[in-house]
């Protein structure tokens, strides 16, 4: 595609209940990146992925998120029990190789409530 | 693994007026750093970047450089116009082994008229 797109743009989802994010990367991207943006904070990185691999889980706030990516296009990001502190902008980027070689590109975000 | 810092946390400049946004690193491997301009409610977006092996990159208005003895890299913005006022990021990557995009906190940078 032209960009990387996520949907949906916003949820709400009521305190306990399990959400999915979805991410398109940019075609032919094998990086991926999920960050989470806290209102007015910086960017707190979650999982990326090179290709379907996901070498570093550890920016993973806890058990209950979960991330995938099959046939190294699209990714989903899972919060199971959705608890209040969830709500955030989550935000996926993708490059087309991982790390110096390319830049990295940002969707439009997923803006979580959990009420 | 990686840590960006990055300052100011907040600028307030005169339209016109000279901009700089600083950050420093702590991985002597990282050898990309991009700079991405967030604007209210909107995606971060590449607005620059530079690669360990230039000390120096300029794009119209917008300049950025790295010290990499230092480990410390700016973004310089000239002539500032309001429409310059978001919240700039920093980052900093490596292309050998396991690599994200660390960033910075951001800096928001208000241009006044």
């Amino acid at each position: 595609g032209a960009g990387v797109s996520q949907s949906p743009s916003n949820k709400v989802t009521e305190k306990g209940k399990d959400v999915e994010l979805r991410c398109d990367p940019i075609s032919g991207h094998t990086a991926l990146y999920w960050y989470r943006q806290r209102l007015g904070q910086g960017l707190e990185f979650l999982i990326y992925f090179q290709g379907n691999s996901a070498p570093d889980k550890s920016g993973l706030p806890s058990d209950r998120f979960s991330a995938e990516r099959t046939g190294e296009s699209v990714s989903t990001l899972t919060i199971q029990r959705t608890q209040q502190e969830d709500s955030a902008v989550y935000l996926c980027a993708s490059s087309l190789v991982v790390g110096a070689r390319s830049a990295a590109f940002f969707g439009q975000g997923t803006r979580l409530t959990v009420v | 693994g990686e840590n960006v810092e990055q300052h100011p946390s907040t600028l307030s400049v005169q339209e016109g007026d000279s901009a700089v946004i600083k950050c420093t690193y702590s991985d002597s491997a990282s050898n990309y750093f991009p700079w991405y301009k967030q604007e209210l409610g909107k995606r971060p977006q590449l607005i620059i970047d530079i690669r360990s092996n230039v000390g120096e990159k300029k794009d119209q208005r917008i300049a950025v450089t790295l010290n990499k003895t230092a480990k410390h890299f700016s973004l310089h913005i000239t002539e500032t116009q309001p429409e310059d006022s978001a919240v700039y990021f920093c980052a900093a990557s490596k292309s050998s082994g396991y690599s994200t995009l660390t960033f910075g906190k951001g800096t928001m940078l208000l241009v006044s008229p």
